[in-house]
C-alpha cells in the first residue's frame, strides 16, 4: 500500500448535483495530482496542488475544482454533475512537483452518475 | 498531439508463460516513462526509465527504455496467476506540470 487515502470508496449520484471527494496524501508528499479513469481507459490528469496552489491543469472544464489544505491533504469537487462524469477518479501524491516524478495512487473513488 | 500507445490490449497466457508488453510514445520533452500494475483499483508503481537501454529489474518483472525508438517494454517471466492485473505505461515530460500522459493499458489475464 502507498499510505494514500481516498473517500469515499463509491458514489451514486444523479445528473446536476454535486460532489467532494477526498484524498490524504502520502507522508511526506506535498504534492497531490488527481486523475480521471473512464472504464476501459488509461487515467487522465485534471490537475496537480502543490503546496495549496494549482500546479498544473489537464483539459477539464471549470466545474472541476480543487482544493489542498495545509496539511497537503485535497479535495476534488465536481459541479452540475454529467452522466460522462461517471468513472474512477484517482488521486496521486509525489515527493515534488518536479516533472516526472513518480506517483503513488490511492485507490480510488468511483462515482456513478444517474 | 502527444500520445502514449499500448499493445497489445489484452493478453491470455498460461502460468508459466513470459510476456512482453510494449509501450510507445510520442511526446514532446521526454522525462521518464514509468510503468504501474492496476489490479482493482489503484495503480501501483513499478518502475520509472530516464534512461535509455538500462534495464531495471525487480523479481520477475524487468524493463527497459529506447529513447531512440521511443519506446519500452515490460517483460514478465514465469507468469503466476497473481500477475493478472492491466499494466499502465504513463510519460512524464518537461513543462508538463504535473501531468503524467497514460496508455490505454494492456489487460493481462494468465490462466492456471
Amino acid at each position: 500500500e502507498t499510505g494514500v487515502t481516498q473517500s469515499p470508496t463509491h458514489l451514486i449520484k444523479t445528473r446536476g448535483q454535486q460532489v467532494t471527494l477526498r484524498c490524504s496524501s502520502q507522508s511526506g508528499h506535498n504534492t497531490v495530482s488527481w486523475y480521471q479513469q473512464a472504464l476501459g481507459q488509461g487515467p487522465q490528469f485534471i490537475f496537480q496542488y502543490y503546496r495549496e496552489e494549482e500546479n498544473g491543469r489537464g483539459n477539464f472544464p471549470p466545474r472541476f475544482s480543487g482544493l489542498q489544505f495545509p496539511n497537503y491533504s485535497s479535495e476534488l469537487n465536481v459541479n452540475a454533475l454529467e452522466l460522462d462524469d461517471s468513472a474512477l477518479y484517482l488521486c496521486a501524491s509525489s515527493l515534488d512537483r518536479k516533472e516526472g516524478e513518480t506517483q503513488y495512487f490511492g485507490p480510488g473513488t468511483r462515482l456513478l452518475v444517474l | 498531439e502527444d500520445k502514449v500507445v499500448q499493445s497489445p490490449l489484452s493478453l491470455v497466457v498460461h502460468e508459466g508463460d513470459t510476456v512482453t508488453l510494449n509501450c510507445s510514445y510520442e511526446v514532446t520533452n521526454f522525462r521518464s516513462l514509468l510503468w504501474y500494475k492496476q489490479e482493482k483499483k489503484a495503480p501501483t508503481f513499478l518502475f520509472m526509465l530516464t534512461s535509455s537501454g538500462i534495464e531495471k529489474k525487480s523479481g520477475r518483472l524487468s524493463s527497459i527504455l529506447d529513447k531512440k525508438e521511443l519506446f519500452s517494454i515490460l517483460n514478465i517471466t514465469a507468469t503466476q496467476t497473481g500477475d493478472s492485473a492491466v499494466y499502465l505505461c504513463a510519460v512524464g515530460y518537461r513543462g508538463s506540470q504535473g501531468n503524467l500522459i497514460f496508455g490505454k493499458g494492456t489487460k493481462l489475464s494468465v490462466k492456471p
